[in-house]
């Protein structure tokens, strides 16, 4: 079974610091992969995805993830954090050869950004 | 291009009382997802549905738990009766069929069983 793992329930930088998130998967097979964000309140906006193109994916909001294969993992990074970048980061897997399957996601990691 | 509407956004209930979500995904979307959001935790997989028909329903407590989605368009998520571990928010997500769709949110009905 697919499964992802964050490793971090909680990341606190600076405003203006880097931003690294991480999320490992666990597949028999490469599988798609997503980061998805949630504000307080509000449903889940998908940040990026990979979809077995380019290994290094951008997304909204200044954010980047890159797909590597052989340490299994699909960190979210970001150069330069902002105040508006504090939610909550949820990283997701998809089967890619059963189409229609529904995501799986990982635990969550809460991103605080102090000025 | 309106999103996915949920409905109520807030509820709270007392144990063993029934309670009913409402979802009406995107149009033109055939996949609708219910997930469980449980506080701390990532959302959950309740019941997946393409059109009107149920693909996976394996983590869902059907003691408790029912959906529906008739028409292959709106959907409903009932508990009946509620326990305090049912407190959590209900998200409904929608999607294209596709091997790499994204899944559309919406914002959630927080359940709050007393």
């Amino acid at each position: 079974a697919q499964s992802v793992t964050q490793l971090g329930s909680h990341v606190s930088v600076s405003e203006g610091a880097l931003v690294l998130l991480r999320c490992n998967y666990s597949s028999s097979v490469p599988p798609y992969l997503f980061w998805y964000v949630q504000y307080p309140n509000q449903g889940l906006q998908l940040l990026l995805k990979y979809t077995s193109a380019a290994t290094l994916v951008k997304g909204i909001n200044g954010f980047e993830a890159e797909f590597k294969k052989s340490e299994t993992s699909f960190h979210l990074t970001k150069p330069s954090a902002h105040m508006r970048d504090a939610a909550e980061y949820f990283c997701a897997v998809s089967d890619p050869w059963q189409a229609g399957t529904a995501l799986i996601f990982g635990k969550g990691t809460t991103l605080s950004v102090s000025s | 291009e309106a999103g996915v509407a949920q409905s109520p956004r807030y509820k709270i209930i007392e144990k063993r009382q029934s309670v009913a979500f409402w979802c009406n995904p995107i149009s033109g979307h055939a996949t609708l997802y219910w997930y469980q959001q449980i506080l701390g935790q990532g959302p959950k997989l309740l019941i997946q549905f393409q059109n009107n028909g149920v693909v996976d329903d394996s983590q869902l407590p059907k003691d408790r738990f029912s959906a529906e989605r008739l028409k292959g368009v709106d959907s409903t998520l009932k508990i009946q009766p509620a326990k305090l571990e049912d407190s959590a928010v209900y998200l409904c997500a929608s999607s294209l069929i596709g091997t790499n769709t994204e899944a559309f949110f919406g914002q959630g009905t927080r359940l709050t069983v007393v």
